[in-house]
Protein backbone atom coordinates (compact mmCIF):
# COMPACT_ATOMS: atom_id res chain seq x y z
CA UNK A 1 0.00 0.00 0.00
CA UNK A 2 1.30 3.25 -0.77
CA UNK A 3 1.75 6.10 1.77
CA UNK A 4 0.95 9.41 2.02
CA UNK A 5 3.03 11.52 -0.41
CA UNK A 6 4.35 14.97 0.39
CA UNK A 7 6.64 17.34 -1.90
CA UNK A 8 8.56 19.40 -2.20
CA UNK A 9 10.50 17.32 1.12
CA UNK A 10 12.96 20.41 1.43
CA UNK A 11 11.73 24.36 0.74
CA UNK A 12 13.82 27.31 1.49
CA UNK A 13 12.34 30.87 1.19
CA UNK A 14 12.90 34.60 1.97
CA UNK A 15 10.38 36.22 4.63
CA UNK A 16 7.25 37.61 2.66
CA UNK A 17 7.49 35.14 -0.11
CA UNK A 18 4.91 32.89 -0.73
CA UNK A 19 5.13 28.77 -0.83
CA UNK A 20 2.85 25.83 -1.43
CA UNK A 21 2.99 22.13 -0.21
CA UNK A 22 1.55 19.52 -1.63
CA UNK A 23 -0.28 16.07 -0.23
CA UNK A 24 -1.56 12.83 -1.83
CA UNK A 25 -3.17 10.70 0.76
CA UNK A 26 -3.04 7.15 0.72
CA UNK A 27 -6.14 5.88 -1.11
CA UNK A 28 -9.64 5.88 0.22
CA UNK A 29 -8.67 7.73 3.03
CA UNK A 30 -11.12 10.32 3.44
CA UNK A 31 -9.75 12.37 6.36
CA UNK A 32 -6.84 14.69 5.89
CA UNK A 33 -4.76 16.57 8.02
CA UNK A 34 -2.01 19.18 7.83
CA UNK A 35 0.03 20.05 11.47
CA UNK A 36 3.00 21.91 11.69
CA UNK A 37 5.97 20.91 13.83
CA UNK A 38 7.86 23.38 15.01
CA UNK A 39 11.85 22.05 16.23
CA UNK A 40 11.74 19.85 19.59
CA UNK A 41 7.69 20.57 19.75
CA UNK A 42 5.18 18.17 18.64
CA UNK A 43 2.81 18.39 15.79
CA UNK A 44 -0.06 21.08 15.70
CA UNK A 45 -3.40 20.54 13.98
CA UNK A 46 -3.71 23.02 11.56
CA UNK A 47 -6.35 22.10 9.31
CA UNK A 48 -8.25 19.05 8.90
CA UNK A 49 -10.47 17.76 6.00
CA UNK A 50 -13.32 15.11 5.96
CA UNK A 51 -13.48 14.76 1.96
CA UNK A 52 -13.46 18.29 0.57
CA UNK A 53 -14.74 19.71 3.35
CA UNK A 54 -13.33 21.85 6.46
CA UNK A 55 -13.87 19.79 9.43
CA UNK A 56 -11.67 21.92 11.62
CA UNK A 57 -9.26 24.98 10.84
CA UNK A 58 -9.22 26.57 14.36
CA UNK A 59 -5.93 27.19 15.16
CA UNK A 60 -4.98 28.02 11.12
CA UNK A 61 -3.70 31.74 10.68
CA UNK A 62 -6.31 32.67 7.96
CA UNK A 63 -4.68 35.42 7.35
CA UNK A 64 -1.68 34.23 5.65
CA UNK A 65 -2.25 30.34 5.68
CA UNK A 66 -5.00 29.05 3.31
CA UNK A 67 -5.61 24.80 2.34
CA UNK A 68 -7.94 23.58 0.13
CA UNK A 69 -8.81 19.58 -0.80
CA UNK A 70 -10.24 19.70 -4.36
CA UNK A 71 -12.73 16.92 -5.21
CA UNK A 72 -11.25 15.35 -2.19
CA UNK A 73 -8.40 13.43 -3.10
CA UNK A 74 -4.75 15.66 -2.90
CA UNK A 75 -4.66 18.38 -0.69
CA UNK A 76 -2.11 22.21 -1.12
CA UNK A 77 -1.73 24.29 2.01
CA UNK A 78 -0.10 27.42 1.00
CA UNK A 79 1.59 30.34 3.15
CA UNK A 80 1.50 33.79 1.97
CA UNK A 81 3.66 36.02 2.65
CA UNK A 82 5.44 33.63 4.94
CA UNK A 83 7.23 34.94 8.40
CA UNK A 84 10.17 33.90 10.18
CA UNK A 85 7.94 31.93 12.49
CA UNK A 86 6.49 29.95 10.00
CA UNK A 87 9.84 27.71 9.98
CA UNK A 88 9.11 24.01 10.45
CA UNK A 89 8.21 20.84 9.36
CA UNK A 90 4.68 20.71 7.15
CA UNK A 91 3.61 17.21 7.92
CA UNK A 92 0.29 15.75 5.63
CA UNK A 93 -1.40 12.87 7.35
CA UNK A 94 -4.82 10.92 6.90
CA UNK A 95 -6.92 8.03 8.13
CA UNK A 96 -9.66 5.84 7.09
CA UNK A 97 -13.64 6.87 7.54
CA UNK A 98 -13.73 6.51 11.20
CA UNK A 99 -11.77 9.57 12.02
CA UNK A 100 -8.43 9.51 14.22
CA UNK A 101 -8.19 6.31 15.32
CA UNK A 102 -4.59 5.95 13.54
CA UNK A 103 -3.12 8.28 10.86
CA UNK A 104 -0.86 7.60 8.62
CA UNK A 105 1.70 10.45 7.80
CA UNK A 106 3.82 11.39 5.11
CA UNK A 107 7.77 12.79 5.76
CA UNK A 108 6.76 16.14 5.58
CA UNK A 109 8.02 19.16 4.19
CA UNK A 110 10.76 20.85 6.15
CA UNK A 111 10.63 24.96 5.61
CA UNK A 112 12.87 27.46 6.76
CA UNK A 113 12.30 31.40 6.38
CA UNK A 114 15.35 33.39 5.74
CA UNK B 1 -3.01 23.82 22.23
CA UNK B 2 -0.97 20.79 23.26
CA UNK B 3 -2.88 18.51 25.78
CA UNK B 4 -0.20 15.70 26.56
CA UNK B 5 2.76 16.64 28.43
CA UNK B 6 5.47 13.70 27.84
CA UNK B 7 7.89 12.89 30.73
CA UNK B 8 11.13 12.54 30.84
CA UNK B 9 11.77 14.99 27.76
CA UNK B 10 15.35 13.32 27.06
CA UNK B 11 15.98 9.92 27.46
CA UNK B 12 19.41 7.94 27.43
CA UNK B 13 19.86 4.27 28.21
CA UNK B 14 21.95 1.28 27.42
CA UNK B 15 21.07 -1.23 24.86
CA UNK B 16 18.96 -3.99 26.37
CA UNK B 17 17.33 -2.09 29.07
CA UNK B 18 13.98 -1.08 29.24
CA UNK B 19 12.75 2.46 28.48
CA UNK B 20 9.87 4.21 30.03
CA UNK B 21 7.88 7.20 28.82
CA UNK B 22 5.13 8.75 30.62
CA UNK B 23 2.70 11.07 29.09
CA UNK B 24 -0.23 13.29 31.56
CA UNK B 25 -3.12 14.97 29.41
CA UNK B 26 -6.31 17.28 31.29
CA UNK B 27 -9.55 16.27 29.58
CA UNK B 28 -11.44 13.39 29.67
CA UNK B 29 -10.39 11.13 26.39
CA UNK B 30 -12.07 8.69 23.67
CA UNK B 31 -8.51 6.96 23.38
CA UNK B 32 -5.14 7.38 23.79
CA UNK B 33 -2.62 7.28 21.52
CA UNK B 34 1.82 6.40 21.05
CA UNK B 35 3.48 7.42 17.84
CA UNK B 36 7.49 7.42 16.92
CA UNK B 37 9.24 9.92 14.97
CA UNK B 38 12.50 9.03 13.60
CA UNK B 39 14.77 11.88 12.85
CA UNK B 40 13.64 13.99 9.83
CA UNK B 41 10.79 11.71 8.98
CA UNK B 42 6.90 11.81 9.26
CA UNK B 43 5.41 9.99 12.60
CA UNK B 44 4.22 6.40 12.54
CA UNK B 45 1.80 4.92 14.92
CA UNK B 46 2.51 2.43 17.71
CA UNK B 47 -0.47 1.37 19.73
CA UNK B 48 -4.05 3.06 20.46
CA UNK B 49 -5.81 2.61 24.14
CA UNK B 50 -9.00 3.03 24.61
CA UNK B 51 -10.15 4.86 27.47
CA UNK B 52 -11.74 1.36 29.26
CA UNK B 53 -8.89 -0.47 28.80
CA UNK B 54 -6.30 -0.25 31.31
CA UNK B 55 -2.76 -1.98 29.55
CA UNK B 56 -1.92 -3.41 25.82
CA UNK B 57 0.42 -5.20 24.75
CA UNK B 58 2.23 -5.01 21.12
CA UNK B 59 5.72 -6.63 20.62
CA UNK B 60 7.79 -4.82 23.21
CA UNK B 61 5.59 -2.50 23.28
CA UNK B 62 3.44 -2.04 26.51
CA UNK B 63 1.16 0.74 27.04
CA UNK B 64 -0.65 1.41 30.33
CA UNK B 65 -3.69 4.01 31.18
CA UNK B 66 -4.89 5.35 34.05
CA UNK B 67 -7.97 7.78 33.18
CA UNK B 68 -8.30 8.59 37.10
CA UNK B 69 -4.73 10.37 37.21
CA UNK B 70 -5.52 11.31 33.55
CA UNK B 71 -1.99 9.75 32.55
CA UNK B 72 -0.09 6.93 30.44
CA UNK B 73 3.03 5.04 30.26
CA UNK B 74 4.84 3.72 27.20
CA UNK B 75 7.22 0.86 28.28
CA UNK B 76 9.69 -0.85 25.48
CA UNK B 77 11.67 -3.75 26.53
CA UNK B 78 14.84 -5.15 25.77
CA UNK B 79 15.86 -1.12 23.98
CA UNK B 80 17.62 -1.87 20.42
CA UNK B 81 19.59 1.02 18.76
CA UNK B 82 16.63 1.05 15.97
CA UNK B 83 14.39 2.41 18.78
CA UNK B 84 16.49 5.78 19.18
CA UNK B 85 13.37 8.18 17.99
CA UNK B 86 11.39 10.60 19.56
CA UNK B 87 8.25 9.36 21.30
CA UNK B 88 5.15 11.37 21.35
CA UNK B 89 1.67 10.73 23.09
CA UNK B 90 -1.58 11.91 21.06
CA UNK B 91 -5.28 12.14 23.00
CA UNK B 92 -8.76 12.26 20.84
CA UNK B 93 -10.42 14.36 23.70
CA UNK B 94 -14.28 13.49 24.09
CA UNK B 95 -15.56 17.17 24.09
CA UNK B 96 -14.77 19.51 20.77
CA UNK B 97 -13.65 18.43 17.40
CA UNK B 98 -12.48 15.08 16.25
CA UNK B 99 -8.85 15.32 16.41
CA UNK B 100 -5.59 14.35 17.96
CA UNK B 101 -3.65 16.60 20.01
CA UNK B 102 -0.15 15.53 20.59
CA UNK B 103 2.30 16.13 23.23
CA UNK B 104 5.89 17.64 23.26
CA UNK B 105 7.66 14.20 22.57
CA UNK B 106 10.47 12.83 24.68
CA UNK B 107 13.64 11.88 22.62
CA UNK B 108 14.76 8.27 23.54
CA UNK B 109 18.41 7.87 22.73
CA UNK B 110 19.56 3.60 22.95
CA UNK B 111 23.40 3.63 22.98
CA UNK B 112 25.13 0.66 22.11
Amino acid sequence: EAGVAQSPRYKIIEKRQSVAFWCNPISGHATLYWYQQILGQGPKLLIQFQNNGVVDDSQLPKDRFSAERLKGVDSTLKIQPAKLEDSAVYLCASSSPGGTEKLFFGSGTQLSVL
Amino acid sequence: SQQGEEDPQALSIQEGENATMNCSYKTSINNLQWYRQNSGRGLVHLILIRSNEREKHSGRLRVTLDTSKKSSSLLITASRAADTASYFCATDPIQGAQKLVFGQGTRLTINP
